[in-house]
């Protein structure tokens, strides 16, 4: 089946740095990336849509600065965290679509950021 | 290898049917299952579930977790068609999530 790896699984970065997550599609071509944050009570919060070679698509509230995504390849989507503080502490998670299945979404594992 | 199989992949009812939606794992150090619905953006999380055997309630929704098979399911009764989404789930290790493709549910009026 389609497989979605994140990396790093887990970041532990000082107060005012920069952290960078891949999001990759193993075998197959992600068309459109999501991303997410896990906030407490387990919800997910839809950050943004990235479709290839194009820019983002942030949700509301979501500083497109602040989170900086790239979708450079058909199997890469990056997240760049800048100048982290530590309420942007949380899950991060990515989930891909091939293109053909418009409802599939395929979820990474997820990238636990601790910003110290 | 970690993972988690959702069943059926879609089903279509008639408003007022009750619907069983199944979950089956194979994840190393099990913390928790999580179930979702999905309709346009971003899941909505319904139910954590920790424990084996304990019913999760809201509503028209239940879920209950069994660690000896591995599995849960989630039971949605008198079926609106507010119903229909996608259906996620999602299992919690130490340090990871594993999800699966969904259940796509479909409810005809």
């Amino acid at each position: 089946g389609a497989v979605v790896s994140q990396h790093p699984s887990r970041v532990i970065c000082k107060s005012g740095t920069s952290v960078k997550i891949e999001c990759r599609s193993l075998d197959f071509q992600a068309t459109t990336m999501f991303w997410y944050r896990q906030f407490p009570k387990q919800s997910l919060m839809l950050m943004a849509t990235s479709n290839e070679g194009s820019k983002a698509t942030y949700e509301q509230g979501v500083e497109k600065d602040k989170f900086l995504i790239n979708h450079a390849s058909l199997t890469l989507s990056t997240l760049t965290v800048t100048s982290a503080h530590p309420e942007d502490s949380s899950f991060y998670i990515c989930s891909a679509r091939d293109g053909i299945s418009t409802d599939t979404q395929y979820f990474g594992p997820g990238t636990r950021l601790t910003v110290l | 290898e970690d993972k988690v199989v959702q069943s059926p992949l879609s089903l279509v009812v008639h408003e007022g049917d009750t619907v069983t939606l199944n979950c089956s794992y194979e994840v190393t150090n099990f913390r928790s299952l999580l179930w979702y619905k999905q309709e346009k953006k971003a899941p909505t999380f319904l139910f954590m579930l920790t424990s084996s055997g304990i019913e999760k309630k809201s509503g028209r929704l239940s879920s209950i977790l069994d660690k000896k098979e591995l599995s849960s399911i989630l039971n949605i009764t008198a079926t609106q068609t507010g119903d229909s989404a996608i259906y996620l789930c999602a299992v919690k290790s130490s340090n990871q999530f594993y999800f699966g493709t969904g259940t796509s549910l479909t409810v005809i009026p």
